[in-house]
């Protein structure tokens, strides 16, 4: 079974622009969640997504945004990019809520 | 916000010897889970206890979760130089409405061949 998997690898993008990641999840997973990881802040919840429905947020700023496909297929929105968005942006997906979360590699996200 | 707090935050140890991290949270649980991550790539998912669970296996892995304590161990045994990596403690509420992970900060493993 093909994993969590996550485009683009790798961003490079000025402050005040805006991004799109996209991340297609485990087949037969209907759970697609988002986490940010910075060197300070650590790993930190964004959303989560079953159904297309948007069940819990994080608390970020309305910038962050996310939506979930017909095909579980997730894709989470930067708007109006700041210096302190770059870090590594991880996708997870999961059968359940209460199951194992399966992660993606990642999209490195670099503002400039 | 973290919930978990891993211990130590770095561990250095010798090929072939047991590495031991804690993990110690502070709500009520489902489940918690044991991630790896090398060099800032994707998270590896190692293990998953649930909260009427006590102790499990896995492979070289074992994991023990004392509730009344708040508080998880992962035990790598005969360690390898593969096994250097950053380890994840996770935590699952067990509240309506808790469907994400929290994260604690990390063990930084390094196993010297």
């Amino acid at each position: 079974k093909a994993g969590v998997t996550q485009t683009p690898r790798y961003l490079i993008k000025t402050r005040g622009q805006q991004v799109t990641l996209s991340c297609s999840p485990i087949s037969g997973h209907r759970s697609v969640s988002w986490y940010q990881q910075t060197p300070g802040q650590g790993l930190q919840f964004l959303f989560e997504y079953f159904s297309e429905t948007q069940r819990n947020k994080g608390n970020f700023p309305g910038r962050f945004s996310g939506r979930q496909f017909s095909n579980s297929r997730s894709e989470m929105n930067v708007s109006t990019l700041e210096l302190g968005d770059s870090a590594l942006y991880l996708c997870a997906s999961s059968f359940g809520a209460n199951n194992e979360q399966f992660f993606g590699p990642g999209t490195r996200l670099t503002v400039l | 916000s973290q919930q978990g707090e891993e211990d130590p935050q770095a561990l250095s140890i010798q090929e072939g010897e047991n590495a031991t991290m804690n993990c110690s949270y502070k709500t009520s649980i489902n489940n918690l889970q044991w991630y790896r991550q090398n060099s800032g790539r994707g998270l590896v998912h190692l293990i998953l206890i649930r909260s009427n669970e006590r102790e499990k296996h896995s492979g070289r892995l074992r994991v023990t979760l004392d509730t009344s304590k708040k508080s998880s161990s992962l035990l790598i045994t005969a360690s390898r130089a593969a096994d250097t990596a950053s380890y994840f403690c996770a935590t699952k509420g067990s509240g309506a409405g808790s469907y994400q992970l929290t994260f604690g900060k990390g063990t930084k493993l390094s196993v010297i061949p």
